[in-house]
């Protein structure tokens, strides 16, 4: 199985402030289509996880453009500008290239 | 799109439980569907996948012991689980994939706890 790396395990941020994660995978995520399948999640306390960017880069429905997804390859990254309260919980990248889909170990949002 | 799960509970190790998933708000029988746990504190594992035509996947860790199907007419998934062991404790969601095949996750469940021990 693809083995998904995240860093950090936790981020402690300031309201209004800029977070930076990362996602690691274990071999490419390119698919044969030419596509790449990288996803982030963000698990809110208490909740079940929401999608936020699939394919990379692309915001999911509802997701505010504080939020942006960038990488290729084996190397992607998560940011989020000007941090609001809604935004703390746990993040996750998930690769659906390869199968099984797998998820990296999650980073905590929290405040500072 | 709404999804509730249901039939979570405490159970006995080698024991059985039912789990389901009602879906609305999309057109059902077009999608693929998911399931994926997590063990309490910890992250997220895809367990199972049926497609809109009932073909189905599994994680190794369930295979053979898990059954993943459908009912379209009803817009529900389901989940048997059988010989169930302690490692299977979790909250269970049930998923969407984002288009009509095996794909990404795009809607969850609140998810439904299944507590497996003597």
């Amino acid at each position: 199985d693809v083995v998904m790396t995240q860093t950090p395990v936790s981020l402690p941020v300031s309201l209004g402030g800029q977070a930076s994660i990362s996602c690691r995978s274990s071999q490419s995520l390119v698919h044969s289509n030419g596509n790449t399948y990288l996803h982030w999640y963000l698990q809110k306390p208490g909740q079940s996880p929401q999608l936020l960017i699939y394919r990379v880069s692309n915001r999911f429905s509802g997701v505010p453009d504080r939020f942006s997804g960038s990488g290729s390859g084996t190397d992607f990254t998560l940011k989020i500008s000007r941090v609001e309260p809604e935004d703390l919980g746990d993040y996750y990248c998930l690769q659906s290239t390869h199968f099984p889909n797998t998820f990296g170990a999650g980073t905590k949002l929290e405040l500072k | 799109v709404q999804l509730v799960e249901s039939g979570g509970g405490l159970v006995q190790p080698g024991k059985s439980l039912k789990l389901s998933c009602s879906a609305s708000g999309f057109t059902f029988s077009s999608y693929g569907m998911h399931w994926i746990r997590q063990a309490p504190g910890k992250g997220l594992d895809w367990v199972a996948y049926i497609s809109s035509s009932s073909g189905t996947v599994y994680a190794d860790a369930v295979k053979g012991r898990f059954t993943i199907s459908r009912d379209n007419a009803k817009n529900t998934l389901y989940l048997q689980l059988n010989s169930l062991k302690s490692e299977d404790t979790a909250i269970y969601y049930c998923a969407r994939s984002f288009h009509g095949g095996y794909s990404w996750f795009a809607y969850w469940g609140q998810g439904t706890l299944v507590t497996v021990s003597s």
